[in-house]
């Protein structure tokens, strides 16, 4: 059974680069043909997709957020991590990783927990 | 690119049927069969509970059902359950190489 784990700090400064990482285990993260994406959510709101990386590492990033996200892979820790630059207020919310692959590259079957990151001073 | 159209919330009674609509354009909805649904209760990471506008994951009840037409897509509840009160969110692929949410649904069982 594949599980996903967000890890990384609940506050960041703004303007700062807010980092996490999402470790995978019950699965290789660089075996099948699975997408690793970022989701975000702020309080009461609605679903956001940030970006994912594929196995082969290539990536797709939301348009809107494009010029502040990156997303990478380390095969040998068995984990992917967003880095979202310059932060403001609206970056608040709880970030999810999600695989998808299962059922398709759309469509994401499992899910992290979620991690809530405020940006703040 | 703008969040898909859904209904800020629904209701229905136990044993009801209700039904979930979610407009987008032809860069997404329109252009794609790649229409997932997901269910997501309070605190909870989302389930998935329909793919490429109609199927349904193993584990998936039946009562569950999607379709679509031109730019909409539709969930389909059937036999409404207590259980079944969760906010619902419809998802697409777009001509971006993208994924858009919809702005989710709020599924109150009276």
């Amino acid at each position: 059974q594949v599980q996903l784990q967000e890890s990384g700090p609940g506050l960041v400064k703004p303007s700062q680069t807010l980092s996490l990482t999402c470790t995978v285990s019950g699965g290789s993260i660089s075996s099948g043909s699975y997408y690793w994406s970022w989701i975000r959510q702020p309080a009461g709101k609605g679903l956001e997709w940030i970006g994912r990386i594929y196995t082969s590492g290539s990536t797709n990033y939301n348009p809107s957020l494009k010029s502040r996200v990156t997303i990478s892979v380390d095969t040998s820790k068995n984990q992917f991590s967003l880095k979202l630059s310059s932060v403001t207020a609206a970056d608040t919310a709880v970030y999810y990783c999600a695989r998808a692959g299962t059922w398709g590259l759309y469509y994401f079957d499992y899910w992290g927990q979620g991690t809530l990151v405020t940006v703040s001073s | 690119q703008s969040a898909l159209t859904q209904p800020a919330s629904v209701s229905g009674s136990p044993g009801q049927s209700i039904t979930i609509s979610c407009t987008g354009t032809s860069s997404d909805v329109g252009g794609y069969n790649y229409v997932s649904w997901y269910q997501q209760h309070p605190g909870k990471a989302p389930k998935l509970m329909i793919y490429e506008v109609s199927n349904r994951p193993s584990g998936v009840s039946n009562r569950f059902s999607g379709s679509k037409s031109g730019n909409t897509a539709s969930l389909t509840i059937s036999g409404l359950q207590a259980e079944d009160e969760a906010d619902y969110y419809c998802s697409s692929y777009t001509s971006s190489s993208s994924i858009q949410f919809g702005g989710g649904t709020k599924l109150t069982v009276l």
